[in-house]
């Protein structure tokens, strides 16, 4: 199985400012998934990537997958108060079984 | 637009009681997870299903069952709960294609303690 670590644990900026999560695996990864989760409820799907070198957007949310698929970045610019909360990244393992493997999270304060 | 449903959304066990946690979806989606999401170890799969028939064990299946009673519902049962299954319970589902995997939707989780 593969195993994803996140980087920081935490983070607090203040409105306004740029931030980056970092999410690492130790193997290839086939499809790498990011979620936002608010406090007692659901993930909610920001953007999936699976090519190499692959980069989406949406809003201010900008994910990227290097080239050797082995770590990806989410980058949020002038982060605002909504943008608070858990993110996670998942990835696949096998293309077709579509099983998750997650990390274990960032939790992003944004101060107003 | 419902997506995936999860029922119910909190519930207090003793020790040895059963329960059934319900999942249904609305998205026509053949493949259906369940998690559970414990602080500072992430979400776990427990179990999943391809397909409407089938259903696998994940990372942690030991002490839970399911069934996939038909294409829109995956159950979840703790036939003897335990404090360890203490947990946020999360449903997902997603689509099939040929060409890529699909992203996971998930439900707004269960919350479970057993005391």
């Amino acid at each position: 199985s593969q195993e994803l670590e996140q980087s920081p644990q935490s983070l607090i900026v203040q409105e306004g400012k740029n931030l980056t999560i970092n999410c690492t695996s130790s193997k290839t990864l086939y499809g790498l998934y990011w979620y936002k989760q608010k406090y007692g409820e659901g993930l909610i799907f920001l953007m999936m990537l699976q090519k190499g070198g692959e980069e989406k957007s949406h809003e201010k949310i900008t994910a990227k997958l290097d080239e050797k698929k082995q770590q990806s970045s989410l980058h949020i610019t002038a982060s605002q108060p909504s943008h608070a909360g858990i993110y996670l990244c998942g990835a696949d393992e096998l293309t077709g079984a579509n099983n998750l493997f997650f990390g274990t999270g960032t939790r992003l304060t944004v101060i107003p | 637009n419902a997506g995936v449903t999860q029922t119910p959304k909190f519930q207090v066990l003793k020790t040895g009681q059963s329960m059934t946690l319900q999942c249904a979806q609305d998205m026509n989606h053949n493949s259906m997870y369940w998690y559970r999401q414990d602080p500072g170890m992430g979400l776990r799969l427990i179990y999943y299903s391809a397909s409407e028939g089938t259903t696998d064990k994940g990372e942690v299946p030991n002490g839970y069952n399911v069934s996939r009673l038909n294409k829109r519902e995956f159950s979840l049962r703790l036939e003897s709960a335990a404090p360890s299954q203490t947990s946020v319970y999360f449903c997902a589902s997603s689509g099939l294609s040929l060409y890529s995997n699909q992203p996971q939707h998930f439900g707004d989780g269960t919350r479970l303690s057993i005391l």
